[in-house]
């Protein structure tokens, strides 16, 4: 069963700082894995999505990189704004399209 | 703009009443929709898969009496909470995957079912 771990829970930096969000995972045969937004009551926002195949994809000030052998996927953010502030939640897609959420890092970006 | 629409988004029932919950797909088709459920400070937890035409597939522990989904067109699904009770409050989401983006995944808004 796949088990994604997302540490740690919760994370404060200043303004400007760079910053790397780390999830690791249990099972490597996976479809694709997928980082999300998700803003205290909304809905998920798709950030990212590195398929199996693929190391890393790029958007903006995010970057995100695969490393299926070790198990890791990070999410970085150059230039940390405040309205970079949410809960970002990494999942992996297994078999039939079904995903595995980790428990999210909960991000605060101080002015 | 918007993949998904999931309505309503807020929703306070009593206990003992019932709460549906509509999901939708804007645009396109999806024979395939699946809804989640997320507690407090838990991971998001797959509760089912909405097929289109046919019976739902349930999640290990998760009530099929209790939890009525419905996939009756290839654009909406709808879950409906059946004699909610207070630890059914919880925040439901939906979401299904784009033909032809890779198996990108997206959700709806999300509803937050509070039970008094």
């Amino acid at each position: 069963k796949q088990e994604v771990t997302q540490i740690p829970a919760a994370l404060s930096v200043p303004e400007g700082e760079n910053l790397v969000l780390n999830c690791s995972f249990t099972d490597s045969a996976i479809y694709n894995l997928q980082w999300f937004r998700q803003d205290p009551g909304k809905g998920l926002t798709s950030l990212l999505l590195i398929q199996s195949s693929q190391r890393e994809q790029t958007s903006g000030r995010l970057n995100a990189s695969l490393d299926k052998s070790s198990g890791r996927s990070t999410l970085y953010i150059a230039a940390s704004q405040p309205g970079d502030s949410a809960t970002y939640l990494c999942a992996l897609t297994g078999a039939n399209s079904k995903l595995t959420f980790g428990k999210g890092i909960t991000l605060s970006v101080r002015p | 703009g918007a993949v998904v629409s999931q309505h309503p988004s807020w929703v306070i029932c009593k206990s003992g009443t019932s709460v549906k919950i509509e999901c939708r797909s804007l645009d396109f088709q999806a024979t395939t929709m699946f809804w989640y459920r997320q507690f407090p400070k838990q991971s998001l937890m797959l509760m089912a898969t909405s097929n289109e035409g046919s019976k739902a597939t349930y999640e290990q522990g998760v009530e099929k009496d209790k939890f009525l989904i419905n996939h009756a067109s290839l654009t909406l699904s709808t879950l409906t909470v059946t004699s909610a009770h207070p630890e059914d409050s919880s925040f439901y989401i939906c979401s299904v995957s784009l033909p032809g983006s890779g198996n990108t995944i997206y959700f709806g808004e999300g509803s937050w079912l509070t039970v008094v």
